[in-house]
């Protein structure tokens, strides 16, 4: 079954624009997680934020969660051509991690 | 050594042949999955090993047997294939198990089937 839903399924910027990617889930959760996937690659962590944090912060990504509106954030400051790639979304229903639609980033040199 | 290995890159198999996909980790992971990737869509998960035995099966076809011949290594057997199974198959594992919190993955780079 699908936990999450994000948007937009696309999204194409140029070089040095920020990018945010938004996430919606449907259960409660004890935390959120992103992922990173070049393309046919195998998936990368980049980040997990757990339900009592609001917002985190690694490097050029920004992670806000929001848990009245199940929703949850990804912002990826000044991109770069090798941010180029989709990113998931993850919750952890019954233990499981079951990832969103993705987003796909085009970043343009 | 903070990666998982998956082999082969690459299988292209008839409907009729007997493969199997492998996986190996060295971090002491406790935990295993697989996951059948289509395109341009999200992973899904095929199965879950925590300390070398089967938690999780989602409702996988009997064609698809995984076994887990010790705490390193995974491996997906597959028996009759049909083209529609023809996907990107990505093993992962975890330190943690079910339940014990937040598990956070460490994938493979994915093994691409066709099947003929």
């Amino acid at each position: 079954s699908q936990q999450g839903e994000e948007d937009p399924q696309a999204l194409s910027i140029q070089e040095g624009e920020n990018a945010t990617m938004n996430c919606s889930y449907k259960t409660s959760i004890n935390n959120l997680q992103w992922y990173r996937q070049n393309s046919g690659r195998g998936l990368v962590h980049l980040i997990l934020i757990r339900s009592n944090e609001r917002e985190k912060h690694s490097g050029r990504l920004r992670v806000t969660l929001d848990t009245s509106k199940k929703s949850s954030s990804l912002l990826i400051t000044a991109s770069r051509a090798a941010d180029t790639a989709s990113y998931f979304c993850a919750t952890s229903p019954a233990g499981k991690l079951i990832f969103g639609q993705g987003t796909e980033l085009s970043v343009k040199p | 050594d903070t990666e998982v290995t998956q082999t082969p890159k690459h299988l292209v198999m008839g409907m009729t042949n007997k493969k199997s996909l492998k996986c190996e980790q060295h971090m002491g992971h406790r935990a295993m999955y697989w996951y059948k990737q289509k395109a341009k869509k999200p992973p899904e998960l095929m199965f879950v090993y925590s300390y070398e035995k089967l938690s999780i099966n989602e409702s996988v076809p009997s064609r698809f047997s995984p076994e887990c011949p010790n705490s390193s290594l995974l491996n997906l057997h597959l028996h009759a294939l049909q083209p529609e199974d023809s996907a990107l198959y990505l093993c992962a594992s975890s330190q943690g198990v079910q339940g014990s919190g937040a598990n956070v993955l460490t994938f493979g780079a994915g093994s691409r089937l066709t099947v003929l």
